[in-house]
């Protein structure tokens, strides 16, 4: 079946430092990625859709200067939270739309998440 | 505009009894309807779709959900269930007419009572 991999796992960082989250479609290619962050005991909340070749399209009140995004491959997009504070401690979850033919036609993946504790 | 809604915060089952985790929805257009499951500090796993076809759908681990048009529901099910099913399960929703996002209930949290 279709594989979303994370990395890193978890992270911890200082205040004010930048946190670069990869996430990959491991069997498939992805022309768009999301990127979701979730609360404790939350649903998920979409942040943006990373399209491949251009630039993210961010839900409302979502910083696009704090939270960048790069599709740099139709396997591969990267989420950087810059200038990270406490408050952008989160959990946060990659999936990728499976659009190739069979069972996986059009599921969406997802990750395994990234854990950021910011100090 | 699309929206999910899981009624139940909480389900609590006992061992072998079949559960039930309630999914109702709102969409313009015919839907598209995913469960999917969350164990603690992990990722989101898919557990079954309806795009189209049978009402019935079975999925992994022994689970299944009933599509209902007239009462726009997506119930899942199982019938007999396991202390590992304790986990949280959100119901996901769009449209089949346009490439939005997916939508998400606010999440059932399944605790199974060996």
């Amino acid at each position: 079946g279709a594989v979303v991999s994370q990395h890193p796992s978890w992270v911890i960082c200082k205040s004010g430092t930048s946190v670069k989250i990869e996430c990959r479609s491991l069997d498939f290619q992805a022309t768009t990625m999301f990127w979701y962050r979730q609360f404790p005991k939350q649903s998920l909340m979409l942040m943006a859709t990373s399209n491949e070749g251009s630039k993210a399209t961010y839900e409302q009140g979502v910083e696009k200067d704090k939270f960048l995004i790069n599709h740099a491959s139709l396997t591969l997009s990267t989420l950087t939270v810059t200038s990270a504070h406490p408050e952008d401690s989160s959990f946060y979850i990659c999936s990728a739309r499976d659009l190739t033919s069979g069972s996986s036609y059009d599921t969406q993946y997802f990750g395994p998440g990234t854990r950021l504790t910011v100090l | 505009a699309q929206s999910v809604a899981q009624p139940e915060d909480q389900v609590n089952v006992a061992e072998g009894n079949p559960l039930t985790v309630k999914c109702t929805y709102s969409v313009s257009g015919n839907p598209y309807l995913f469960w999917y499951v969350q164990y603690p500090n992990r990722g989101l796993q898919f557990l079954l779709k309806y795009i189209t076809g049978d009402n019935l759908v079975k999925g992994s681990y022994g689970f299944e959900a009933e599509f209902n048009k007239s009462q726009t529901s997506f119930h899942l099910k199982k019938p007999s269930a396991l202390v590992s099913d304790s986990a949280l399960y959100f119901c996901a929703v769009r449209s089949s007419g346009s490439a939005r996002q997916l939508t998400f209930g606010s999440g059932t949290q399944l605790t199974v009572l060996p």
